[in-house]
């Protein structure tokens, strides 16, 4: 199947701090992308849709203006938590939509803990 | 409002039985229906993708059927093995949504040696 990295893979920060997260696509090219949260026992919940030199689409209830999305190439897709909180402390995977069947591919996955 | 309902929310098996996991789910207009596997602290890994005219699709010991007119799927593990512990999560996702799919809250599979 096709590969999502994620990095970086863990990341600990200070509160009030800015985080970036990356999210690439390496064997194909991906137009829209995803970015989901996970506490823990719980299931992704859906943040925001990133889409290729386009603005990002935000879930009821997420703050756009906290979570930086820049999706620059069609490889490449990046969430930005501004000024984090120890409540923004999560499990954060994004996924990469292949056009082809209409697949989604995840990350591994980026753990943040913010002190 | 698409839901997608998995069960049991967990379960307990001994290394070497099989199980079956459900999932039933309400998302219209349907395009295909996905189960990936999770474990803790990674994150999902496709196991199988059926579209509406699939009834099952195998992928080694994971065998998922899909009956479109019930709108309901399992998940069946044969001969389980310590490293089936994880979450699994099922995943529906509509026609013309851009890909934005409907995620179950996964059953958690437990194997015991």
């Amino acid at each position: 199947g096709a590969v999502v990295s994620q990095h970086p893979s863990w990341v600990i920060c200070k509160s009030g701090t800015s985080v970036k997260i990356e999210c690439r696509s390496l064997d194909f090219q991906a137009t829209t992308m995803f970015w989901y949260r996970q506490f823990p026992k719980q299931s992704l919940m859906l943040m925001a849709t990133s889409n290729e030199g386009s603005k990002a689409t935000y879930e009821q209830g997420v703050e756009k203006d906290k979570f930086l999305i820049n999706h620059a190439s069609l490889t490449l897709s990046t969430l930005t938590v501004t000024s984090a909180h120890p409540e923004d402390s999560s499990f954060y995977i994004c996924s990469a939509l292949y056009s082809g069947n209409n697949e989604q591919f995840f990350g591994p996955g980026t753990r943040l803990t913010v002190l | 409002k698409n839901q997608v309902e998995q069960s049991p929310q967990s379960l307990i098996i001994l290394e070497g039985k099989n199980c079956t996991l459900q999932c039933n789910y309400t998302v219209s207009p349907f395009s295909n229906l996905r189960w990936y596997k999770q474990d803790t602290g990674r994150g999902p890994v496709s196991l199988t993708i059926m579209t509406f005219s699939e009834n099952t699709k195998s992928n080694g010991r994971y065998t998922a059927t899909l009956d479109a007119d019930t709108k309901q799927s399992s998940l069946h593990i044969t001969a389980s093995q310590l490293s089936d512990s994880a979450s699994y999560i099922c995943v529906v996702s509509a026609k013309g949504a851009a890909g934005k799919s409907t995620f179950g809250d996964g059953t958690t599979l437990t194997v015991k040696p």
